[in-house]
């Protein structure tokens, strides 16, 4: 079975600072992908950045970076210079390559990030 | 190229009444995924079609819930007789193969059921 845990509801950013939002993740496929989404007020899910667990590299979208660090079971979202647009849910997702994961997402909690102007 | 596209948005029901969600995917994909999102929650994996097979049906509830991905036409998703506790955000999402981890899925806007 696969878990996502995102252990912070509600997180305050000032507007062109950077944020962190956690994400640890629980798996026994040996290969998976973490991928973070964008929920705004409005409701659509937004694909934000994808991580492969052998990419050797973090994986990096404009001001969006994932700090992924395997040993930890971590895959940490880094927003760069917060934007009043960036205020909205924000969840982890992952897929693992087989038997009952294969296919699914299964996602996080989610983190709720408000941006102060 | 359209993205999947959701209807209705909005669906109200009584207690009792059947719900049918409609999901089409974006043009070329043949995987569909239908997710929940109750108030306040994380989206749950529902259900995964491909045209005309269920792949993996392992998060719909046992009773009362379906769903149908047939060779032509949209995917269904289907509650009967439904209850104050299927008001919810479904969503629908998309991808054209499953075997690359890193296949993105396409969402749909959901479809938001309130069960009255």
């Amino acid at each position: 079975a696969q878990k996502i845990t995102q252990t912070q509801p509600g997180m305050f950013v000032q507007e062109k600072e950077a944020v962190t939002l956690d994400c640890t993740y629980d798996t026994s496929d040996p290969s998976y992908g973490l991928f973070w989404y964008k929920q705004p007020s409005s409701g659509e899910m937004i694909f934000l950045i994808y991580q492969g667990s052998y990419d050797q590299q973090n994986a990096t979208e404009g001001r969006y970076s994932l700090n992924f660090q395997k040993a930890r079971k971590s895959a940490n979202l880094v927003i760069s210079a917060s934007q009043l647009g960036d205020s909205a849910m924000y969840f982890c997702a992952m897929r693992g390559e087989g038997g009952t994961s294969y296919g699914k997402l299964t996602f996080g909690q989610g983190t709720i990030l408000t941006v102060h102007p | 190229n359209a993205g999947v596209m959701q209807n209705p948005r909005h669906l109200v029901r009584r207690r009792g009444q059947e719900a049918r969600l409609r999901c089409s995917p974006m043009k070329g994909h043949s995987h569909v995924y239908w997710y929940r999102q109750l108030p306040e929650e994380g989206l749950k994996f529902m259900v995964y079609l491909q045209k005309e097979n269920i792949i993996d049906e392992s998060g719909m509830p046992k009773e009362r819930f379906s769903a149908e991905f047939p060779k032509e036409g949209p995917s269904i998703l289907r509650i009967q007789q439904v209850v104050r506790g299927d008001s919810a955000a479904y969503f629908c999402a998309s991808s054209p193969w499953t075997h690359a981890l890193g296949g993105e899925q396409f969402f749909g806007p959901g479809t938001r059921l309130t069960v009255l």
